[in-house]
């Protein structure tokens, strides 16, 4: 069975304060690890999707890496706008559906 | 844009009503998927379908079914509410293997 563990559980950052979300995953063959964000009381936006170990991805103060166990999305200079839910999920090379983690809530206070 | 609509943003049912979910997606896409949302545990996947009248079973099925009788609609039942079916529900589609494009949800309260 695909896991996906999001750490930390909740991120406070001030304003300009720059920091990393982890995700750790297991699935049998990857297809695409996926990158979603969250507002309040609304389904989760895509973000990036990753293939490849060592592949990377970016949009605006967003980048996502990928190894062959973990992800991290990097959020370098953030503003208050960047506070959201950000959600990891996987995708096995057999399967049409994502299997998702719980999610780091991240606050940006100015 | 794809757009994918959940019929309501708020539902509240008692206990052992029959819930009808229902959700519309509008870019021919084959695939569709139902998940609930629930703190510190995430996303959950329900049932999901790749063709019309086709379904196959998520992580969490039981008390749930559904039905796809057109392409663009996927309808969750909750054949008999019960408290624990208190959550939030996302509706997903997709196209192949690309990523899922999420509805707005459905926040549903059993009393």
């Amino acid at each position: 069975e695909d896991q996906v563990t999001q750490s930390p559980e909740a991120l406070r950052l001030q304003e300009g304060e720059s920091s990393s979300l982890n995700c750790s995953y297991t699935v049998s063959g990857l297809r695409g690890l996926f990158w979603y964000r969250q507002d309040p009381g609304k389904g989760p936006e895509f973000l990036f999707t990753l293939y490849s170990a060592g592949e990377e991805k970016e949009k605006e103060r967003l980048k996502a890496t990928l190894t062959k166990k973990e992800s991290f999305l990097h959020i370098t200079a953030p503003k208050p706008e960047d506070s959201a839910t950000y959600l990891c999920a996987v995708q096995a090379t057999s399967d049409y559906k994502l299997s998702f983690g719980a999610g780091t809530t991240v606050t940006v206070r100015a | 844009d794809v757009k994918v609509t959940q019929s309501s943003r708020y539902l509240v049912k008692r206990t052992g009503e029959k819930v009808f979910l229902e959700c519309v997606q509008d870019m021919d896409h084959e695939n569709m998927f139902w998940y609930r949302q629930d703190p510190g545990l995430g996303l959950r996947l329900i049932y999901f379908s790749y063709d019309v009248k086709m379904k196959e079973k998520g992580d969490i099925p039981e008390g749930y079914s559904v039905s796809r009788e057109k392409k663009e609609r996927f309808s969750l039942i909750l054949e008999s509410a019960s408290t624990n079916q208190t959550s939030m529900y996302l509706c997903a589609s997709s196209f192949w293997r690309t990523p899922l494009h999420f509805g707005n949800g459905t926040r549903l309260t059993v009393t």
